[in-house]
């Protein structure tokens, strides 16, 4: 079983819409959870990051960590155009382990 | 602040040629430093990682090797590369865990 799940997509969304972008992790003890984006032919870049459980919020941006399920969510709010990314969730262990990157596309 | 700058952007070189990648940071002093590699469609794949100068750990047996001759400075070598070594290379660098700031990325198509 891999470390980190995560479906590559694409999701192709209008608009506006709301995004739920999801991984799914196999150890409990985990703590950090983070949400990388990659712009295509760019290196990847921190969104964000959160600790243990709950929600943390940034402008449109909502990473989200269930620890009961093993479950980790990144929500964009209004989505544009310019969101049109590759998102990719990692976790640190001894080593940042990331998942394999869900593609977003954004139509205008 | 801190930048990083990986170098060329965009490499073709054909089969059985060496290889020679290099990668600096500015602004900090004793990173940790990652190559990774991304292959079309799937995640990204720590290649090497370093704590200190001289100081490289391999995750994956391959054709590659690093190096890292000063502090800020990482370098991703071949002797002879191979079809399977194409890929989008991306150093980056940390100070724990818990980050990792990329460089721009390396394309390389070896044909």
């Amino acid at each position: 079983q891999k470390e980190v799940e995560q479906d590559p997509g694409p999701l192709s969304v209008p608009e506006g819409a709301i995004v739920s972008l999801n991984c799914t992790y196999s150890n409990s003890a985990f703590q950090y959870f983070m949400w990388y984006r990659q712009y295509s032919r760019k290196g990847p870049e921190l969104l964000m990051y959160t600790y243990s459980s709950g929600n943390k919020e940034d402008g449109r941006f909502t990473a989200q960590v269930d620890k009961s399920s093993k479950y980790i969510s990144l929500f964009i709010r209004d989505s544009q155009p310019s969101d049109s990314a590759t998102y990719l969730c990692a976790i640190p262990r001894n080593k940042l382990v990331f998942g394999a990157g869900t593609i977003l596309r954004v139509k205008s | 602040s801190q930048t990083i700058h990986q170098w060329p952007a965009t490499l073709v070189q054909p089969v059985g040629s060496p290889l020679s990648l290099e990668c600096t940071v500015e602004g900090t002093s004793n990173p940790n430093l990652y190559w990774y590699r991304q292959a079309a469609g799937r995640g990204l794949q720590l290649l090497f990682y370093s704590v200190g100068i001289g100081q490289i750990s391999s995750e994956v047996p391959q054709n590659l090797s690093a190096s890292r001759p000063q502090d800020r400075q990482f370098i991703l070598s071949s002797k002879k590369l191979l079809l399977s070594d194409s890929g989008f290379y991306l150093c980056a660098w940390g100070r724990g865990l818990t980050e990792a700031f990329f460089g721009q990325g390396t394309r390389l198509t070896v044909v």
